[in-house]
């Protein structure tokens, strides 16, 4: 299975914009590049998901580099809420029906007042 | 639309007993998978039902089993508890088996 590289940690200051990376340079043609954040004592919360072309939501951007062996996901203006571990996930669907998926340790973003 | 609910949200266990865990998936939602999340092996899936099939399942051994009823709600069994089952069990619903999942708030077990 094709894996993901996020750094451990990042912080960032309140009510600016957060770039989260993800590396995936072993992704195939038909593997979906998702993002899932989980909040403390919560389970994780989808927040975007794209194949190719960059995806906007009303949570965050997704821009997928043009050889898709990386990714980063744009919070444009964090608030403390946003504070979580953010999970790369690649899969070949859009769904998770997958034994061998994991979502691995991810990014933990802390948001500074 | 209410989200995933799971019940209980925590509960507490001797070994050798064996545990039952609810799910109701978003309103309309067919699918519902099961995960297990612990701190060493992070997020692990379990097994998907769709239509009160099982379509997939996990490496896990056969103390786990669940099932779905007809109204696409699902419980998942744990049979012979062991130390090591002490998890956050989360459950995910999808419209279809090949949409994005939707996580419930997860039922934290500690076995004892």
């Amino acid at each position: 299975d094709a894996k993901t590289t996020q750094p451990n940690s990042m912080e960032s200051n309140e009510e600016e914009p957060v770039h989260l990376p993800c590396n995936h340079s072993t992704i195939s043609g038909t593997d979906y590049i998702h993002w899932y954040r989980q909040l403390p004592s919560q389970g994780p919360e989808y927040v975007i998901h794209g194949l190719t072309s960059n995806v906007n939501n009303r949570m965050a951007s997704l821009a997928i580099a043009e050889d898709r062996k990386s990714s980063t996901l744009i919070l444009h203006r964090a608030t403390l809420r946003d504070a979580a571990v953010y999970y790369c996930i690649l899969n070949k669907w859009a769904n998770f029906g997958n034994e061998k998926l994991t979502f691995g340790t991810g990014t933990r973003l802390t948001i500074i007042p | 639309k209410a989200g995933v609910t799971q019940t209980p949200r925590y509960l507490i266990k001797t070994r050798g007993q064996q545990v039952t865990l609810s799910c109701s998936p978003i309103s309309g939602h067919r699918s519902v998978s099961w995960y297990q999340q612990t701190p060493g092996q992070g997020l692990q899936f379990l097994f998907e039902y769709f239509s009160e099939t099982q379509r997939n399942k996990g490496n896990f051994p056969g103390r786990f089993s669940g099932r779905q009823f007809s109204n696409s709600r699902s419980e998942m069994n744990v049979s012979t508890l062991e130390l090591g089952d002490s998890a956050l069990y989360l459950c995910a619903s999808s419209l279809d088996v090949q949409e994005t999942q939707y996580f419930g708030p997860g039922t934290r077990l500690l076995v004892l």
